[in-house]
């Protein structure tokens, strides 16, 4: 069983800041990765995904995620955000060869204050 | 344009109506799955499908039923609302093997009084 840790809830940070969000995973077997933003009454979007090769991964919006093997950990960083990057964070994973769902984290409530 | 849509948006209903909830994807996918997702809360799988006839329950027990007749559409039905079943429900689609990555509808809400 493959299963994903949000680490924070909620994180408010200014404008113009850089911020971090964390996700951690465990299983078994070998993963995809995967992060999707949902903004108020709306579905998910895929921001970025790991599939294979180099770990750092660029995303859309400026966003970029780092996958590390041995801290089973995949967060993602903005350098400087934007107050239409407030919305919630989804970290997801997958196995590899096997046509399995996509296991979901908590959630990370990103605030960009003014 | 390749997409994903669910019908209704938003959905207001009495306790124990039947009630149906669209989904239509256009990108040729065979996987489909449904997403149930409290305010603030996490996404749990109730239902998915691999294909046309396949239907398979998911990680959380719901009391909806889905059907896959066609590829395309994936509805989902509840028999009789109740308050409990307060909620929104997002579908999503995927090809079968690979990566696995997940286009999402746009979600409906649905709320039961």
């Amino acid at each position: 069983a493959q299963s994903v840790t949000q680490l924070d809830s909620q994180v408010p940070v200014f404008e113009e800041a850089p911020v971090e969000l964390r996700c951690n995973y465990s299983s078994s077997v070998s993963v995809y990765l995967f992060w999707y933003v949902q903004y108020p009454n709306q579905g998910l979007q895929l921001l970025l995904k790991y599939l294979s090769g180099s770990t750092l991964v660029k995303g859309i919006n400026g966003f970029e995620a780092e996958f590390n093997k041995s801290q089973t950990s995949f967060h993602l960083r903005k350098p400087s955000v934007h107050i239409s990057d407030t919305a919630e964070y989804f970290c997801a994973v997958s196995d590899r060869g096997s046509a399995r769902q996509l296991t979901f984290g908590s959630g990370t409530q990103l605030t960009v204050l003014p | 344009e390749a997409d994903i849509y669910q019908t209704p948006r938003y959905l207001v209903i009495g306790t124990g109506k039947k009630i149906t909830l669209e989904c239509s994807q256009t990108m040729g996918h065979d996987k489909m799955y449904w997403y149930q997702q409290d305010p603030g809360m996490e996404l749990h799988l109730i239902h998915y499908s691999y294909g046309v006839n396949s239907t398979e329950k998911g990680d959380l027990s719901s009391e909806s039923t889905v059907s896959r007749i066609r590829t395309e559409h994936f509805p989902l039905t509840l028999e009789s609302a109740r308050p409990s079943h307060t909620s929104q429900y997002l579908c999503a689609s995927s090809v079968l093997t690979g990566s696995t990555e997940a286009f999402f509808g746009q979600g409906t809400r649905l709320t039961v009084v």
